[in-house]
């Protein structure tokens, strides 16, 4: 049981450039998330998703996209990473009226 | 603009000591209050609280809220090396897209 699967988990990239972060996950959740967190900043949520098809920004969208084609997966686009992007991504799922998320193991992006 | 405050931000006892740790919220219309541990990577969920008063406890973990002064407490018995992690105060809006909003984080090390 996977549960949630984020790839990649390491990725250094240059400013300027683009990538895309891929959130899969076998359970079946309704809901899915992206945070990132930053030393001292706690996780913040970047944009999340409450079907397929539906996306909606969070505390800190701006320089990012996000989409939602498949109910299983969720994806987090930059399109022209900045320094300030350097961060650990995590990506969450959750089932409507279940008690607490299923995170995914984490992408440290360092932008250079 | 939904808010979660942590304190202390960082902690450091000694193995068997005994450790409470604060959260304090504003959100609008409070849905539940949620703890969670990170240790390396993914943060793992530890309670939900929805009600004032009624204690969740989970071996020498406790957690009580108390929704007329707007917060929580974690309490940590007979600390052990592995309890060493970041907790994490989060709290959910009513809003049908359960999204949290983190506090910062609370970094506790247990020495031997």
């Amino acid at each position: 049981n996977a549960g949630v699967t984020q790839t990649p988990k390491f990725r250094v990239l240059k400013t300027g450039q683009s990538m895309t972060l891929l959130c899969a996950q076998d359970m079946n959740h309704e809901y899915m998330y992206w945070y990132r967190q930053d030393p001292g900043m706690g996780l913040r949520l970047i944009h999340y998703s409450v079907g397929e098809g539906t996306t909606a920004k969070g505390e800190v969208p701006d320089g990012y996209n996000v989409s939602r084609l498949k109910k299983q997966n969720f994806l987090l686009g930059l399109e022209s990473a900045a320094p300030s992007q350097t961060s650990v991504y995590f990506c969450a799922s959750s089932v409507p009226g279940t008690p607490g998320y299923t995170f995914g193991s984490g992408t440290r992006l360092t932008v250079v | 603009e939904d808010k979660v405050v942590q304190s202390p931000l960082s902690l450091v006892v000694h193995e068997g000591d005994t450790v409470t740790l604060n959260c304090s919220y504003e959100v609008t219309n409070f849905r539940s209050l949620l703890w969670y541990k990170q240790e390396k990577k993914a943060p793992t969920f530890l309670f939900m609280l929805t009600s004032s008063g009624i204690e969740k406890k989970s071996g020498r973990l406790s957690s009580i809220l108390d929704k007329k002064e707007l917060f929580s407490i974690l309490n940590i018995t007979a600390t052990q090396t592995g309890d060493s992690a970041i907790y994490l105060c989060a709290v959910e809006g009513k809003g049908g897209s359960e999204k949290l909003v983190f506090g910062k984080g609370m970094k506790l090390t247990v020495n031997p």
